[in-house]
């Protein structure tokens, strides 16, 4: 099974900061990797898909980058609807694995 | 619009089963899987497995192997998800997602989600 190893687990940021959350995977996936941004009580929503493109409605102060086994979700300047939880998920092979999640707090 | 619906909360016995729909509108069904994915109070997201609409096809989390059984019917555009066997640490949100064997459509769409509480 891929291993996806997400860190940091839990991150504290002020609004106007740049955020970088990193997904490792333990063997190679090609791009298959999605980001989803999950609110309390709430459904989780993709970001990106393809391990850079941006979903459709989804602000340009997202971006994904990255292939193989490293990859990146950057949030430009951060605003207050982003404190959330983040998750990575790996699709290239089965069993498909979920990093275990970015807690981002106010700081 | 595409949608996934899903049907209400349910209250289950340890032991006992659980049977979760997911009704797809706005695309074509067969020309998609669903995945389900759950998650325990607290906790993060867990892959449960994959069915491809269009064949029937599954692959299951090697954890529950055996006591989970994802169907689908073509004639209502409907997914379903059964769990046996239940217990107190199954208790969770589950959520069907569309998803895509080969590509990138993969977990655009998610149902609202179900709550399975397991308590006796």
């Amino acid at each position: 099974d891929i291993q996806m190893t997400q860190s940091p687990s839990a991150m504290s940021a002020s609004v106007g900061d740049r955020v970088t959350i990193t997904c490792r995977a333990s063997q190679g996936i090609s791009n298959y990797l999605a980001w989803f941004q999950q609110k309390p009580g709430k459904v989780p929503k993709r970001l990106i898909y393809a391990a850079s493109s941006l979903q459709s409605g989804v602000p340009s102060r997202f971006s994904g980058s990255g292939s193989g086994t490293e990859f990146t979700l950057t949030i430009s300047s951060l605003q207050p609807e982003d404190f959330a939880t983040y998750y990575c998920l790996q699709h290239n092979s089965y069993p498909n694995t979920f990093g275990q999640g970015t807690k981002l707090e106010i700081k | 619009q595409v949608q996934l619906v899903q049907s209400g909360a349910e209250v289950k016995k340890p032991g006992a089963s659980v049977k979760v729909s997911c009704k797809a509108s706005g695309y074509t069904f067969t020309s998609y899987g669903i995945s389900w994915v759950r998650q325990a109070p607290g906790q993060g997201l867990e892959w449960m497995g994959w069915i491809s609409a269009y064949n029937g096809n599954t692959n299951y989390a090697q954890k529950l192997q055996g006591r989970v059984t994802m169907t689908t019917d073509t004639s209502t555009s409907t997914a379903y998800m059964e769990l046996r066997s239940l217990r107190s640490d199954d208790t969770a949100v589950y959520y069907c997602a569309r998803d895509i064997r080969y590509g990138y459509d993969a977990f655009d769409i998610w149902g609202q989600g179900t709550m399975v509480t397991v308590s006796s």
